[in-house]
């Protein structure tokens, strides 16, 4: 079974701050990929990043980074300077190898940008 | 614009009628899923098609629940006998072929269409 948690249900930071979303997750495959998507209110998921579990090399592009710890199954995700269009909903989900192409999504993280 | 196309965006329905979703996947896109959001949760997976193939169903689509992919394209998705537990958005997303363990995998999801069951 899969399984993704997003401890963090609500984030409220002063626009500029550095904010760090957390996913935490488990499964049995050994090979599998994750992803977060950002949920604006509009409704659409916004696809942000993938990473496969056999690249733990960890990713920045612009004001976001992500930093995979397969050691601790984790994959957090950190908004730096950030600015009111980040306010949104952040899912943290889980894919297993091919065969398995369900996304096993995290309740998701609410992230309001004070201005 | 060549995203994930939904219609209609908003439905309400009186509990016991029928409804139907369509999706227009992604062009060339040959997997297509549906997925399920409620208020306050991350979505849930439905069913998923490879090309008109139905290849995994959710236990969560109970027999009032069917989806189609006639022609490898666009998806409906049907609720017969809608109830109100079965309110929520109903999200389609499209990922283009798989190619090889370091392909693309990630699912490129549409606007969604509001279900509201009274």
């Amino acid at each position: 079974a899969q399984k993704v948690t997003q401890a963090q249900t609500e984030i409220s930071v002063v626009e500029k701050e550095d904010v760090t979303l957390d996913c935490v997750y488990e499964t049995r495959d050994t090979t599998y990929y994750l992803f977060w998507y950002k949920q604006p209110p509009s409704g659409e998921l916004v696809f942000l990043i993938r990473r496969n579990s056999f690249d733990e090399q960890n990713e920045i592009s612009g004001r976001y980074s992500w930093n995979f710890q397969k050691s601790t199954s984790s994959f957090n995700f950190t908004i730096t300077a950030s600015q009111v269009v980040d306010s949104a909903v952040y899912f943290c989900a889980l894919r297993g190898a091919f065969g398995n192409e369900k996304l096993t999504f995290g309740t998701g993280t609410r992230l309001t940008i004070i201005p | 614009d060549t995203g994930v196309s939904q219609d209609p965006r908003h439905k309400i329905t009186k509990r016991g009628q029928n409804v139907t979703f369509r999706c227009d996947p992604i062009s060339e896109h040959n997997r297509l899923y549906w997925y399920r959001q409620t208020l306050g949760q991350g979505p849930e997976f439905l069913t998923y098609f490879q090309n008109e193939a139905q290849l995994e169903k959710s236990r969560l689509l109970s027999d009032r629940f069917s989806a189609e992919r006639p022609k490898g394209s666009f998806s409906t998705l049907e609720i017969q006998r809608t109830e109100q537990g079965d309110s929520a958005m109903y999200l389609c997303a499209s990922s283009p072929p798989r190619g090889g363990p370091r392909g693309n995998t990630e699912a490129f999801f549409g606007q969604g269409t509001r279900l509201t069951v009274v």
